[in-house]
């Protein structure tokens, strides 16, 4: 079935650096979605891509729908603490006329002050 | 507007019993998704309801089961609960032919 690989697992950072991770699948997407989660809570929409090469930004967030369908990345500029949570790539595939979201693992983000 | 609501919080079962989570989708939202998050992965898609019926569904079995109301809130039936089944429920509510999927809290299960 589809999946979506999720790099880096984890990063830990200093606050002010400029972060980068990426998502990558084997199958082609026709809509990525990027997701925040806090501990305990639900995760929170922050950018959606429908276009291949869409380059979206949402503050200090640019997300990219990469060019072959099958990936996409997340910058975030000049972070700071309360960007500490998980980040969450989710597609959806050309096929499904559902809204079945597949998932990546999540890439935790720690801000060091 | 109101966002997606989901109850209870946090429920403890014991292996065999069934469990009924409950959704409200956000205002003007007609589509549910439920996933199922076990601790430290990402969400699985269990299933999704459009017009009180069923539209799609993931790789969990029958006794994963569902409803969707007129008013468009939606139910997750869980029966015969396994240890494995201990997991964050989330609910998400969308428009039908908008991907974008707003998520709840989700309701914390423990299984015993």
């Amino acid at each position: 079935g589809q999946q979506l690989n999720q790099s880096p697992q984890s990063m830990f950072i200093q606050e002010g650096e400029d972060v980068s991770m990426n998502c990558t699948s084997s199958s082609i997407f026709n809509t990525w979605l990027w997701y925040k989660q806090d501990p305990g809570e639900g995760p929170v929409l922050l950018i959606a891509l429908y276009k291949a090469g869409e380059l979206t930004s949402n503050g200090r967030l640019t997300a990219q729908f990469g060019i072959t369908r099958k990936d996409s990345f997340l910058n975030i500029s000049a972070s700071i603490p309360s960007d500490v949570g998980i980040y969450f790539c989710a597609g959806l595939g050309g096929s499904s006329n559902t809204g079945k979201l597949i998932f990546g693992q999540g890439t935790t983000l720690q801000v060091k002050p | 507007e109101t966002g997606v609501t989901q109850s209870p919080t946090h429920l403890i079962k014991t292996r065999g019993q069934q469990v009924t989570l409950r959704c409200s989708s956000q205002s003007g939202h007609n589509t549910v998704s439920w996933y199922q998050q076990a601790l430290g992965q990402g969400p699985q898609f269990i299933f999704q309801y459009y017009r009180e019926e069923e539209n799609g569904r993931g790789n969990f079995p029958p006794r994963f089961s569902g409803l969707q109301f007129p008013n468009y809130s939606s139910e997750l039936n869980v029966n015969a609960l396994e240890l494995d089944d201990s997991a964050l429920y989330l609910c998400a509510s969308s428009i039908t032919g908008v991907f974008e999927q707003y998520f709840g809290p989700g309701t914390r299960l423990t299984v015993t």
